[in-house]
């Protein structure tokens, strides 16, 4: 069974730099046919997609969020990280890890983590 | 961006009724589409995937239906831990995108 598990600072402040890592145990990031998210919730809101990262390094990053997306992975430590510059009010979220599965067929995220909230404030 | 429309935005039901949630997608997507179900303070979970497959785990009154534009998620006999907020997700095209969600409330 696979488990990702979100780690990182619990507040940061207007202008700054978020960074989280997810943790992914029972599975290897570098195996084929699959890719690694983050997902974010504002309190109340919706899901929103934020990037991925595929077993081989590729990265794909939601155009919403223009050029103030990362997410690189350390394979030596089954990690992968996000980073959002110049954060604001409006990116206090609940942010996930996920696994995506990808076959011939279809696409879908079958495991996820537990999320971790993210406040901006000063 | 392809938009995801589900509809209703949310609905009462009471233990034991038959539920049907719709997902209308702004632009054809065979059958790239997934339903998750998610519970107050909870990540959201997989239900279904590739439109009709039920995920490992996920009990046999949940079906779903569809292709091309307009897609269906059916609880056939609602049950007390079936409330909760359940949203569609298009993997087609990127970037990714979800439905608003519909909650599902007790009657």
């Amino acid at each position: 069974q696979v488990q990702l598990q979100e780690s990182g600072p619990g507040l940061v402040k207007p202008s700054q730099t978020l960074s989280l890592t997810c943790t992914v145990s029972g599975g290897s990031i570098s195996r084929v046919g699959y890719y690694w998210s983050w997902i974010r919730q504002p309190p109340g809101k919706g899901l929103e997609w934020i990037g991925y990262i595929s077993y081989s390094g590729g990265t794909s990053y939601n155009p919403s969020l223009k050029n103030r997306v990362a997410i690189s992975a350390d394979t030596s430590k089954n990690q992968f990280s996000l980073s959002l510059t110049s954060v604001t009010a409006a990116d206090t979220a609940v942010y996930y890890c996920a696994r995506v599965v990808s076959t011939y067929s279809s696409t879908w995220l079958d495991f996820w983590g537990h999320g971790t909230l993210v406040p901006v404030s000063s | 961006d392809i938009q995801m429309t589900q509809s209703p935005s949310s609905l009462s039901a009471s233990i034991g009724d038959r539920v049907t949630i719709t997902c209308r997608a702004s632009q054809t997507m065979r059958t790239y589409l997934n339903w998750y179900q998610q519970k107050p303070g909870k990540a959201p979970e997989l239900l279904i995937y590739a439109a009709s497959n039920l995920q490992n785990g996920v009990p046999s009154r949940f079906s779903g239906s569809g292709s091309g534009t307009d897609f269906t998620l059916t609880i056939s006999s609602l049950q007390p831990e079936d409330f909760a907020t359940y949203y569609c997700q298009q993997s087609y095209s990127l970037p990714y995108t979800f439905g608003q969600g519909t909650s599902v409330e007790i009657k």
